[in-house]
């Protein structure tokens, strides 16, 4: 499985762009990395998914490098409502159900 | 539809005693988890299950037995609780494509003393 880290937190304003980074150096052909969203007291909510280059939904974008070592998530003009934590995760399309989450970053996001 | 219900959302138990926490989702989902969420330590896997009668471990499954008699229906229970079982428990469920996006309960926050 790889293994992913990314900052443990970070500081933001309303209106803001944040971007994200996790690094999973020893990513295989078949992953496909996956960012969640959590707030407190709920369960992580997906927000996005990519395999290579530049993935964007109505919420977020994702970036990935062509060695895919990397990517990076980037919420457009942060508001308050973003304040949550953001994992990322390494999913193998190849097998194996085993989906770890890491510690996450803690995104505060103030006025 | 309701997605992923989990009861109960809290409880307090005593050491010793047992307990079972249901997990159901509606979305006719092969893959049901359990994880443990604890202060700065993010998300840990106990048990999956990969269809219906399946069960496995995942990273912290000790102290921990899980049953999936029924497709919709995943259960975490906790034979003889310890303080060090005090957690909030997530549930989660996906299809059976591998990197199909995991749609997650609300939680139980369980207090062991």
């Amino acid at each position: 499985l790889a293994k992913t880290t990314q900052p443990i937190s970070m500081d933001s304003y309303e209106g803001q762009e944040v971007n994200i980074t996790c690094s999973h150096n020893n990513i295989a052909t078949n992953d496909y990395i996956t960012w969640y969203q959590q707030f407190p007291s709920q369960g992580p909510r997906f927000i996005i998914q990519g395999y290579k280059t530049k993935v964007t939904n109505e919420v977020a974008s994702l970036f990935i490098p062509a060695d895919r070592k990397s990517s990076t998530l980037s919420l457009p003009r942060v508001s308050l409502s973003d304040t949550a934590v953001y994992y990322c995760l390494v999913v193998s399309r190849g097998g194996g159900n085993k989906l770890t989450f890491g510690t996450g970053t803690q995104l505060k996001v103030e006025l | 539809n309701a997605g992923v219900t989990q009861t109960p959302k809290f409880r307090v138990l005593k050491t010793g005693q047992s307990m079972t926490l249901l997990c159901a989702q509606d979305m006719n989902h092969e893959y049901m988890y359990w994880y443990r969420q604890d202060p700065g330590m993010g998300l840990r896997l106990i048990h999956y299950s990969v269809g219906e009668g399946t069960t496995a471990k995942g990273e912290v499954p000790d102290g921990y037995n899980v049953s999936r008699l029924k497709k919709q229906n995943f259960l975490l229970g906790l034979e003889s609780a310890a303080p060090s079982q005090t957690s909030v428990y997530f549930c989660a469920s996906n299809r059976q494509v591998q990197n199909e996006k995991l749609f997650f309960g609300s939680g139980t926050q369980l207090s062991v003393l």
